[in-house]
């Protein structure tokens, strides 16, 4: 059975600090992993990796996978209060037609 | 374009009511699918459609039913309401196996009493 766990499931930040977000995944057949964004309603996607060691960078945000330690880190620089959510890590298999979601972590950035 | 689209956004129901969650993409695109998400448990996959005439069970597909007989519409039925249903529903979509990740729709609150 596919599994994703994220860590922390919930962190308390002040504005500017960094954060680092961890997933790890045991899937049968891998094809990517996914982030994703969810402040009230629908999650919003953030980036997707299938290569080890390739960072993808969108702004202050960057995500980065090792395939051989099953793993993943979504890094935030200088959080702002906008960047509250909840941040969402999943793992698509080779059929693409799947997504296997961790719990999410819950970032509050605070003033 | 307007995207995913899901009504209702808020639904009640009795226990053993039946109803269907609509869902309608304007995208073409061909892969469709249900999540649920509960506190602490993520979403999970309730069911998943490649193409229209084509769907297939995900991880917690016990009380719901669904069909695909055109490429944008995915409709969810539940056929008896549980309280165990109480959950919010997502609809997602995307383009082909060969495209990243899913777009969500905003989601229908469901309680079941």
């Amino acid at each position: 059975e596919d599994k994703v766990v994220q860590s922390p499931l919930s962190l308390v930040v002040h504005e500017g600090d960094t954060v680092t977000l961890n997933c790890s995944y045991e899937v049968t057949n891998f094809r990517s992993l996914l982030w994703y964004k969810q402040e009230k309603k629908a999650p919003t996607f953030l980036f997707m990796l299938t290569s080890s060691g390739i960072e993808k960078k969108s702004g202050r945000l960057s995500s980065i996978l090792d395939k051989k330690e099953l793993f993943s880190i979504l890094n935030i620089t200088a959080t702002q209060t906008g960047d509250s959510a909840v941040y969402l890590c999943a793992v698509q298999e080779t059929s693409g037609s799947r997504l296997t979601f961790g719990e999410g972590t819950q970032l509050t950035v605070n003033p | 374009n307007a995207g995913v689209t899901q009504t209702p956004k808020f639904q009640v129901l009795k226990t053993g009511q039946s109803m269907t969650l609509q869902c309608a993409q304007d995208m073409n695109h061909e892969y469709m699918s249900w999540y649920r998400q509960d506190p602490g448990m993520g979403l999970r996959l309730i069911h998943y459609s490649v193409g229209a005439g084509i769907t297939d069970q995900g991880e917690v597909p016990n009380g719901y039913n669904v069909s695909r007989s055109t490429t944008e519409d995915f409709p969810l039925r539940l056929l008896s309401a549980a309280p165990s249903q109480t959950s919010v529903y997502f609809c997602a979509s995307k383009r082909g196996q060969l495209t990243y990740g899913y777009t969500f729709g905003s989601g229908t609150r469901l309680t079941v009493v």
